[in-house]
């Protein structure tokens, strides 16, 4: 089993609307979660973090954790063309330092 | 420019050549990380220091990688020997201290491509 999963897409959805992006991890005792958008040919760029269960938003994106799950997500509302990348989800562990990342999704909005 | 820099952008080698990649953080970020990313992919943790002291390193790294960072300021990752399996982008990120020192802010990178 992959320490983060994410499905790799690509996700389409229309300029507008809500694109959600789902994340697993397998580490129960992870303790921060972190999103990051790569735009092609580009390096990977912080978007959000989160620490708490629940919902965490900054302008249209919402972040939501659900440790006993195991499951983080990302909500990007009024979706733009402008947001097509690759969204990487990234999880530290308990006693380590490093990031782990999944593959990341692709996120089409089309016009 | 305050970001993370990387150098070079591109290096083309043959196998067998040794190649150093050097990374300069964000000034007064004391910890700086080294990824692989390859096609696909999300970034691939190599090695992580805070200040000079290199504190982490993926059992995934073969003995031809090393990684300094002398003085706790630029850091290099040389590999030795190339092959054509580390054609791939060396990511360089660093982090601040504090509360936010794990939210990375990563380099352009380095595309090595081993032919």
């Amino acid at each position: 089993q992959k320490e983060v999963e994410q499905n790799s897409g690509p996700l389409s959805v229309p300029e507008g609307a809500i694109a959600s992006l789902n994340c697993t991890y397998s580490d129960r005792v992870s303790q921060s979660f972190f999103w990051y958008r790569q735009y092609s040919g580009k390096s990977p760029e912080l978007i959000m973090s989160i620490y708490s269960n629940g919902d965490k938003e900054d302008g249209r994106f919402t972040a939501q954790l659900n440790k006993a799950s195991q499951y983080v997500s990302l909500l990007i509302r009024d979706s733009q063309p402008s947001d097509s990348a690759t969204y990487l989800c990234a999880v530290n562990g308990y006693n380590t330092d490093k990031l782990i990342f999944g593959t990341g999704t692709r996120l089409q909005v089309f016009p | 420019d305050t970001g993370v820099s990387q150098d070079p952008r591109h290096k083309i080698t043959k196998r067998g050549q040794n190649v150093t990649f050097r990374c300069d953080p964000i000034s007064e970020h004391n910890r700086l990380y080294w990824y692989r990313q390859t096609l696909g992919q999300g970034p691939e943790f190599l090695t992580y220091f805070q200040n000079e002291a290199q504190l982490e390193k993926s059992r995934l790294l073969s003995d031809r990688f090393s990684a300094e960072r002398p003085k706790g300021s630029f850091s290099t990752l040389e590999i030795q020997r190339t092959e054509q399996g580390d054609s791939a982008m060396y990511l360089c990120a660093s982090s601040p201290t504090g509360t936010d020192n794990e939210k990375l802010f990563f380099g352009s990178g380095t595309q090595l491509s081993v032919l």
